[in-house]
Order: structure tokens, then sequence, then C-alpha cells
């Protein structure tokens, strides 16, 4: 049974368009991540949070934003999507620097 | 900057073999490293974590060493089964808790 959700799981968007991508973790986590990960490639680090209101870009640069408001919930957001940004986001959590749990993903491709 | 390197990029193994999947990483000032599964489509599961302190793990049928020194991890499956066929990851945490990873070693194992 997973303890961190993302949604949607699938999405088809147009250039353009300003998408959220969601992730909810109900293990009270403090570490939360966002990962992106091209077919057949490793996953690089976007984003990361160390409790609420702390974000810090991660190691590949990404023109996504997120917020960590709440401690459970850690949203990712792409104002104006481009076909470049296709790919597949893992959202993840972790106590301290131990115990990942990742989310299911979102596929998402921008048309 | 760290770099993780998986080998071999694919491997395909009748059942009841046993194999061993590697792992090596540039920079040895690593605080862990994990073994993950990826199954397509989905997150990652987390099968094995050995800190930097310790030399192996093992779950199940699953064993991961690590030498630190060398920069080297190597993941041993027993008795591999179909069911094993999956993804599996590499990835060194480091003091900030952020992962990197390889980019994986593609299992399949035939009935």
């Amino acid at each position: 049974e997973a303890d961190i959700y993302q949604t949607p799981r699938y999405l088809v968007i147009g250039t353009g368009k300003k998408i959220t991508l969601e992730c909810s973790q109900t293990m009270g986590h403090d570490k939360m991540y966002w990962y992106q990960q091209d077919p057949g490639m490793e996953l690089h680090l976007i984003h990361y949070s160390y409790g609420v209101n702390s974000t810090e870009k991660g190691d590949l640069s990404s023109e996504s934003t997120v917020s960590r408001i709440r401690t459970e919930h850690f949203p990712l957001t792409l104002e104006s999507a481009r076909p470049s940004h296709t790919s597949q986001y893992l959202c993840a959590s972790s106590v301290g620097i131990l115990s990942y749990t990742f989310g299911s993903g979102t596929r998402l491709t921008v048309v | 900057k760290q770099e993780v390197t998986q080998i071999p990029a694919a491997l395909s193994v009748p059942e009841g073999e046993n194999l061993v999947l590697n792992c090596s990483f540039t920079d040895s000032a690593i605080y862990n490293l994990q073994w993950f599964r990826q199954d397509p489509g989905k997150g990652l599961t987390s099968l094995l974590l050995i800190q930097s302190s310790q030399r192996e793990q093992t779950s199940g049928r699953l064993n991961a060493s690590l030498d630190k020194s060398s920069g080297r991890s190597t993941l041993y499956i027993a008795a591999s089964q179909p069911g094993d066929s999956a993804t599996y990851l590499c990835a060194v945490g480091g003091s900030q808790g952020n992962l990197i990873f390889g980019k994986g070693t593609k299992l399949s194992v035939k009935p």
C-alpha cells in the first residue's frame, strides 16, 4: 500500500498550458524530493525540501517550481508547458537521509 | 561531481541462475548506498540500504555489498525467478539526503 501519492498518473497537455503535479505523503516525513526521469535514463533531482517553507533546486536545472506549505504536500508546477518537459516525474520522501519512499510517478506528455 | 555507473545495462538469464549486478561511483565520500527496483511505468521500490560504515546487507535472496574505498557495490540475486524481472537502480546518498542514481540494469529472467 502506497504511502506517497502522485496525481495524475498520466497527463497529456498542450504547449503553453499551466500544470500542477500533486504529491502527498502520509508518513510525516520531513524531506521530500522531485526527480525527473527520461526513458532509459537515470533519475535526476530537480527539487527538494527539508520541511515546511523550505525548497531547494536540485542537480538538474528545471523550469518548474515547487512549494511546501504543509508537511504532507509537495506540488510541482510548470507555468507554461513545452514539449521539452515531456518526461516522467517521480516524487519521494524520506526520514532524514534514510528510508526513501517513492510515488508511482506522473508521466507527462506535452504536445 | 559524483557519477554512478551500472554494468551491465541489460542482462537476460534463465530462471534459477545466480547473478551479480555491478555499481561503481566516483566519489567515495558517501553516506549510504541504496538499491532500488523499478517496474515498467511504476515508481521505485527500495530493496537494500547500506550505510557507509557497513560492508553488506541481506534481504531474502538479495545480498548487497559495499566497498567504499574502491567505489563499488554489487547486488547479488540468488536463484533468480521470472518475478525478479525489472530494472535495478543503484543510488548513492550524500549528507543532504539527496540520491544520485545510475542508469540501471534491466534484468530479464526467462522461465
